[in-house]
């Protein structure tokens, strides 16, 4: 069965700390694991990662995936308390002959000022 | 661009009613449109693919006669909810792949928000 597993599901820091957020997938036919931010409603677009060791990079966040041990890690720095939400990630595979995204649990996690 | 628009944000009905909730791609097209469920606090699990023209691919578990999708045209995708019951509350979500896009190309609705009493 294709799966995502996100760690921690919950996360509370102080402002300025530095998070690491962890996804590992099992899927057959990977086509590309992508991160969403998600506040109130849907979820936004972070990065999309298709090669293994290669860091994306958005401001205070970035982002890298290990194709060989499956598994990707979304880090923030200076974290602020806008930086609160879910974080989701998802992995684009082909099953039974469809494209589909399959989503993780979701990390929640909380900027305290 | 790739504009997702979904309506309405949030409904209440009755119990026993049916719901419709329309999902359009503004400025691109989409062969392929997908409808999530949320539950609070946990994540998206999708409920079906909508293919432009054909009949809509369901995953295990949902009920096809309960939650119908119609995909009529290239960026219009219909989710109705029949004899909705309290236990269908929750948060129901599409969205749109733009193929050919540059990053991932799946852009989603900002969600509908259904409460049945």
């Amino acid at each position: 069965e294709d799966k995502v597993v996100q760690s921690p599901l919950s996360l509370v820091v102080h402002e300025g700390d530095t998070v690491t957020l962890n996804c590992s997938y099992e899927v057959t036919n990977f086509r590309s694991l992508l991160w969403y931010k998600q506040e109130k409603k849907a979820p936004t677009f972070l990065f999309m990662l298709t090669s293994s060791g290669i860091e994306k990079k958005s401001g205070r966040l970035s982002s890298i995936l290990d194709k060989k041990e499956l598994f990707s890690i979304l880090n923030i720095t200076a974290t602020q308390t806008g930086d609160s939400a879910i974080y989701l990630c998802a992995v684009e595979a082909y099953i039974q002959g469809a494209q589909k995204l399959v989503f993780g649990q979701g990390t929640r996690l909380t900027i305290n000022p | 661009g790739a504009v997702v628009s979904q309506h309405p944000s949030w409904v209440i009905c009755k119990s026993g009613t049916s719901v419709k909730i329309e999902c359009r791609s503004l400025d691109f097209q989409a062969t392929t449109m997908f409808w999530y469920r949320q539950f609070p606090k946990q994540s998206l699990m999708l409920m079906a693919t909508s293919n432009e023209g054909s009949k809509a691919t369901y995953e295990q578990g949902v009920e096809k006669d309960k939650f119908l999708i119609n995909h009529a045209s290239l960026t219009l995708s219909t989710l109705t909810v029949t004899s909705a019951h309290p236990e269908d509350s929750s948060f129901y979500i599409c969205s749109a792949r733009r193929t050919g896009a540059v990053y991932s190309g799946y852009t989603f609705g900002s969600g509908t928000r259904l409460t049945v009493v």
